[in-house]
């Protein structure tokens, strides 16, 4: 079976302080990606990365951090210095083998306090 | 580059009327996606089109759902009649879907908050 579990359900932080979103996939499948969406209180999906399993390069892009960490199942997100703009619902997803379906896990809801 | 389209971005209802929610996905997207959010919780899928076929519809509830993707492009998702329980957000997803790539990132719509009262 395919799982994504995000155990955090809401994490507030005050501004400027780095903050990690963690998310755990379950898959017996040696080939699968792994996305992360950010959902503001507009309401709109945001795509922010995708990666795959044979890539568990760490990446930076700003002030958002990823660590892909098979070993674990683990593929957490880090925000550097995190701002107000930051405050929305994160979604870790992981998409099946052989198709183009998503697993999404239920969301961390972060605050950022200014 | 235009994003996803959907309409309208709200809907207020009473249970037992029918509904009908309108996707029009980024040009040049084979692969169309509904799916259902309840407040809380991940998205669902209801209902996966490639062009104008069905893929997937597995958690599609048919006996009050429906959704048709004519041409290939612009979806319509219809419940008739609505019950309570399908207050949610309706999300419209787009991807490539050209078969030929693995990996295939979808891109969202805004999104139609339904309330049936």
């Amino acid at each position: 079976a395919q799982k994504v579990t995000q155990a955090q359900t809401e994490i507030s932080v005050v501004e400027k302080e780095d903050v990690t979103l963690d998310c755990v996939y379950e898959t017996r499948d040696t080939t699968y990606y792994l996305f992360w969406y950010k959902q503001p209180p507009s309401g709109e999906l945001v795509f922010l990365i995708r990666r795959n399993s044979f890539d568990e390069q760490n990446e930076i892009s700003g002030r958002y951090s990823w660590n892909f960490q098979k070993s674990t199942s683990s593929f957490n997100f880090t925000i550097t210095a995190s701002q107000v703009v930051d405050s929305a619902v994160y979604f870790c997803a992981l998409q099946a083998s052989g198709t183009y379906k998503y697993i999404f896990g239920t969301g961390t809801r972060l605050k950022v306090l200014a | 580059e235009a994003g996803v389209a959907q309409s309208p971005r709200y809907k207020i209802i009473e249970k037992r009327q029918s509904v009908a929610f309108w996707c029009n996905p980024i040009s040049g997207h084979a692969t169309l996606y509904w799916y259902q959010q309840i407040l809380g919780q991940g998205p669902k899928l209801l209902i996966q089109f490639q062009n104008n076929g069905v893929v997937d519809d597995s958690q599609l509830p048919k006996d009050r759902f429906s959704a048709e993707r004519l041409k290939g492009v612009d979806s319509t998702l219809k419940i008739q009649p609505a019950k309570l329980e399908d207050s949610a957000v309706y999300l419209c997803a787009s991807s490539l879907g050209s078969g030929l790539v693995r990996a295939d990132t979808q891109y969202f719509g805004p999104g139609t908050r339904l309330t049936v009262l």
